[in-house]
């Protein structure tokens, strides 16, 4: 069964470094999508990415953050001038549409430690 | 924002049914009911979802009140690997991003 795959499994970064974290999403898939989830928490959306534009961002997708998809594969979420505070687990997820009876299908995330 | 209710924790024993119950009683008609579980060390994993009628898959099945204002997600036959965080999301037409809340974390019992 075709998965979403995520590298690196786990990032370590001192603070204030840049992070790139990717993905490479289900093949026939069409959207996109990055949340995350600090350590006892719930996951929480942060973006969503359709026809190499973002469709859909929350309050913490602030400047900071930014998706693209290089290729015709893969899908990263660059993190600028990384905070002890954005140390969490980062999901990404894709689904084939944006209809609400498609389900998104998750990789098992990058644990990124910001120290 | 999450638009559902679930218990915080539920226990069940291995090779039982478990009933994993929600609420979401602001439901409009063209919201799906979706659910997600996920496993420790894990991301999140879809389930099942419907619309108005009962649904079965190879993993669950999902029971839907005649309102919609509650739905269940049944566990056949419960095993050790089905302990998780079990979730139930609104798939709202339109919005395309998961509102996660805290879901129901089941334990299985040997």
């Amino acid at each position: 069964e075709p998965e979403v795959t995520q590298t690196p499994s786990h990032q370590v970064t001192q603070m204030g470094q840049e992070v790139i974290l990717r993905c490479v999403p289900i093949s026939n898939h069409l959207y996109f999508y990055w949340y995350r989830q600090i350590l006892g928490q719930k996951v929480e959306f942060l973006v969503s990415f359709y026809n190499n534009e973002i469709s859909e961002k929350s309050e913490i997708f602030d400047d900071q953050f930014s998706v693209e998809r290089p290729d015709g594969s893969n899908f990263t979420l660059k993190i600028r001038s990384t905070k002890l505070e954005d140390s969490a687990m980062y999901f990404c997820a894709s689904s084939r549409s944006r209809d609400s009876n498609q389900p998104q299908h998750f990789g098992d995330g990058t644990r990124l430690s910001i120290l | 924002d999450a638009k559902t209710t679930q218990p915080n924790s539920m226990e069940s024993n291995e090779e039982e049914p478990v009933h994993l119950p929600c609420n979401h009683s602001t439901i409009s008609g063209t919201d799906y009911i979706h659910w997600y579980r996920q496993l420790p060390s894990q991301g999140p994993e879809y389930v099942i979802h419907g619309l108005t009628s009962n649904v079965n898959n190879r993993m669950a099945s999902l029971a839907i009140a005649e309102d919609r204002k509650s739905s269940t997600l049944i566990l056949h036959r419960a095993t050790l690997r089905d302990a998780a965080v079990y979730y139930c999301i609104l798939g709202i037409q339109g919005a395309q991003k998961l509102v996660f809340g805290q879901g129901t974390r089941l334990t299985i019992n040997p």
